[in-house]
This record gives C-alpha cells, sequence and structure tokens, in this order.
C-alpha cells in the first residue's frame, strides 16, 4: 500500500492564479480531510468529507473548493491564489472515527 | 469547545536525557487522543494513541504516554532521547462532530550532542 499520496510537493503560484492539489489513497477509507499548516499554529482543518459525493467545510475553507468523485480521490482547488494561502497542505484520510494517516504534503508559495 | 494546549513552544534536550512533552486537553466527553511526529519537510507519523482502556500507552520508537482524566493530560515521555528524535510533536484530540483531529501548536524538540 503506497498510503496517502500527494501531488505536487512543491509549488509556486502568481497571485490570482488557481491549482488543484491532487490526493488519493488506497486504504480503502471512508474520512478524508485537507489541512493547512502554518508555522507556530499546528494544523486546520480546511475540508472533509465522510465519503464519495459527500464533502463540507472545517474551520478555514475561504478560498478552496473540493470533490469527491470516488473512495480513492480528494482533490482540493485554489481558484483565486492569495498569499494568506501560502503554507504547506496535508491530505488525511481514515476509517471512521479513528486513526489519521497523513500524505508527505505540498508546499504552496503564492507570489 | 475542544481544543488541545502544548504549552512548550520549543525544547531543547541532551541525548540520553530524558524527555517529557506536555498536552493538555479540553473536551466534553471521554476523549481519543494521539500524539503525532513531524520531521522536517515530513509528514505526520503517529506515535501513540489513547482511546480507552490502561491510561499507559507504549507506542513507536520507544515513546510512551499517560492519559490523567484528573489533569485533562496527556504528557508523552521517553526515557532516553536520540539525536533522531529530533522533530516537532503534537499533540491531538478527536473533535467528533466533523471527525477531525483538533490539534495542538506543536512543540519542536532540539537533541544537544
Amino acid at each position: 500500500n503506497a498510503g496517502v499520496t500527494q501531488t505536487p510537493k512543491f509549488r509556486i503560484l502568481k497571485i490570482g492564479q488557481s491549482m488543484t492539489l491532487q490526493c488519493t489513497q488506497d486504504m480503502n477509507h471512508n474520512y478524508m480531510y485537507w489541512y493547512r499548516q502554518d508555522p507556530g499554529m499546528g494544523l486546520k482543518l480546511i475540508y472533509y468529507s465522510v465519503g464519495a459525493g459527500i464533502t463540507d467545510k472545517g474551520e478555514v475553507p475561504n478560498g478552496y473548493n473540493v470533490s469527491r468523485s470516488t473512495t480513492e480521490d480528494f482533490p482540493l482547488r485554489l481558484e483565486l491564489a492569495a498569499p494568506s494561502q501560502t503554507s504547506v497542505y496535508f491530505c488525511a484520510s481514515s476509517q471512521d472515527y479513528n486513526e489519521q494517516f497523513f500524505g508527505p504534503g505540498t508546499r504552496l508559495t503564492v507570489l | 469547545a475542544q481544543s488541545v494546549t502544548q504549552p512548550d513552544i520549543h525544547i531543547t534536550v541532551s541525548e540520553g536525557a530524558s524527555l517529557e512533552l506536555r498536552c493538555n486537553y479540553s473536551y466534553g466527553a471521554t476523549p481519543y487522543l494521539f500524539w503525532y511526529v513531524q520531521s522536517p519537510g515530513q509528514g505526520l507519523q503517529l506515535l501513540l494513541k489513547y482511546f480507552s482502556g490502561d491510561t499507559l500507552v507504549q507506542g513507536i520508537k520507544g515513546f510512551e504516554a499517560e492519559f490523567k482524566r484528573s489533569q485533562s493530560s496527556f504528557n508523552l515521555r521517553k526515557p532516553s532521547v536520540h539525536w533522531s528524535d529530533a522533530a516537532e510533536y503534537f499533540c491531538a484530540v478527536f473533535g467528533g462532530s466533523q471527525g477531525n483531529l483538533i490539534f495542538g501548536k506543536g512543540t519542536k524538540l532540539s537533541v544537544k550532542p
């Protein structure tokens, strides 16, 4: 099992550009999450999904969108990148309310 | 609201010394508690978790944590620190309504030779 994979590892965007952060898990987990990590702030939940076709907002959803068309994939979309979205993004998955498995992260810089 | 507090932002210990990282939580029901470790430039790896039962939990890499309900604490310990333990450590509680983890702000551990 590869676990949770994320692409790309690094990305630099210009203000106003858009991009999609990819996340795939091969553990057949129902639950998937997107977090952002800012220095000294821990991880904050952006969006989450409890299964294919079901998504909901977390603590900091503004400026982001998600979709969940399959169990495996949970992409995060940034439509109009802003400097405030410079962060490290982590995708995670879990089966029911249990341990969450994290991907390696995507480091995004918006200039 | 649920929350997690890690009072120490940065701790430095000598290699071979013992370690204790503090974690306090606020949660109405019986908490599900986790400790994760993040090495520089890496994702988060689970060290250990507490759901119920024995309040002293053993994890990977020689770490253990003790759940103390009366103190709302879940402190992480290691008897003898190795240089490879230098990393950032996050305590988390399962938040419930959104199925997500609520993280503390992390404690960065440096290890002196």
